[in-house]
Formats: C-alpha cells, sequence, structure tokens
C-alpha cells in the first residue's frame, strides 16, 4: 500500500475514540499555524487554524491546542470516523520572518479502525 | 467548480525532457505557490508568487521555473528533467500573507523514467 515504506509516525484507533495528533514547532517567532488532512492521491485539505494570540481552538469534531511556551500545537479529533484516516500536517509560518511561507512538519499516518 | 486545479494529474516523461504543469485557481487568492512532495511525504515550499511578483524562490534548481500570466494562474516549467524530479508537485493559493498556502490542488504525479 501507499504507507509502506514512508516511515512517518503513526496513530491508530478505534472508530468512536477520540484522537490526539501532536506536533513539535521549532520557531518562537511563529504566529500562524494550521492543520491540514490529506487524504490518499490528494491534496492537503485545510482543517483548522490557530494564532498565537490563542491557546485553543474548535472546530467541528476538531480541536487545536497551542503552547507556545514549549512550542507544541496538537489536533484533537472527537469521535474518530473511518473517514478521518489520513496523514495529518501541522504547518507553521514565520520561518525566517515571511509571512508568505508555510513550513511543514512531518505528517502522522491516522488510521481508523472500524 | 475546482478552487485550485493542476494540470496534468499525472505526467511520465523521460529524463533530459521539458515539461510544463499548469495551475489556476478560482478562488480571487491574492497569492499562490508551488509545493514538492517527496516520497516520504514531506512537503516543502518551492516558490510563491503574490499579485504575478515572485516573493519566495526556496533555493530550487533553475532549470525550474515558475511562470505567472495573471494572478489567477501560476504555471510551473521544468527543464532537462532529472530522475530526482520525480514527485508530487501542488499547487495552492491563499488569500494574503496573513492566510498563507490555504487552498491546495490536487497535485501533480511526476514520474521520470
Amino acid at each position: 500500500g501507499e504507507s509502506v515504506g514512508l516511515h512517518l509516525p503513526t496513530l491508530s484507533v478505534q472508530e468512536g475514540d477520540n484522537s490526539i495528533i501532536n506536533c513539535a514547532y521549532s520557531n518562537s517567532a511563529s504566529d500562524y499555524f494550521i492543520w491540514y488532512k490529506q487524504e490518499s492521491g490528494k491534496g492537503p485539505q485545510f482543517i483548522i487554524d490557530i494564532r498565537s494570540n490563542m491557546d485553543k481552538r474548535q472546530g467541528q469534531r476538531v480541536t487545536v491546542l497551542l503552547n507556545k511556551t514549549v512550542k507544541h500545537l496538537s489536533l484533537q479529533i472527537a469521535a474518530t470516523q473511518p473517514g478521518d484516516s489520513a496523514v495529518y500536517f501541522c504547518a507553521e509560518n514565520g520561518s525566517g520572518g515571511s509571512n508568505y511561507k508555510l513550513t511543514f512538519g512531518k505528517g502522522t499516518l491516522l488510521t481508523v479502525n472500524p | 467548480d475546482t478552487a485550485v486545479s493542476q494540470t496534468p494529474k499525472y505526467l511520465v516523461t523521460q529524463m533530459g525532457n521539458d515539461k510544463s504543469i499548469k495551475c489556476e485557481q478560482n478562488l480571487g487568492h491574492d497569492t499562490m505557490y508551488w509545493y514538492k512532495q517527496d516520497s516520504k511525504k514531506f512537503l516543502k515550499i518551492m516558490f510563491s508568487y503574490n499579485n504575478k511578483e515572485l516573493i519566495i524562490n526556496e533555493t530550487v534548481p533553475n532549470r525550474f521555473s515558475p511562470k505567472s500570466p495573471d494572478k489567477a494562474h501560476l504555471n510551473l516549467h521544468i527543464n532537462s528533467l532529472e530522475l530526482g524530479d520525480s514527485a508530487v508537485y501542488f499547487c495552492a493559493s491563499s488569500q494574503d500573507d496573513r492566510a498563507p498556502g490555504a487552498f491546495f490542488g490536487q497535485g501533480t504525479r511526476l514520474t521520470v523514467v
């Protein structure tokens, strides 16, 4: 399958459970963060974003938490469904002071077992 | 209506050839990007344009040349293709510099043989 040889961090959960995907960022100057979902054969899809003046933001079934002290971002998915299976990326801006550039994390492969 | 559309979706070509990938966005955004995703799923920005002006060029070999005829289009031309150019190339657009790279196209899988 497509995941063979990828060596991505993986998270496997049961349908209906909550999922937490973590991301560490390195640039303390970053002021804007986005979580993306990428399904097999598709482009990254925007899920939720957060600015550095916030520490929590909620969407539909998703919550993003930002801890600037330890430079950590997490994505919580409530009641995970099989359709949530995908690779999830965090992205930050502010690297090098540019507001036009996103730097992506490595990605986490989420597998939801029915 | 597809917000960010790229063509072709798949491209198989021989080493040394020159090829182009086209991208169009119908969102009225000012900024467009090209990203490269390697076999390990790592996504890295290559270029960005704001209102047809080159803003970011991330030390991409000069065999890669982006062209923006207007702010709704950003094409990528690649000369003298090499095996290492095989990857998935994504076009993206964002409304402005405060919301970078929010919308991605479906990608073009380039295979150089």
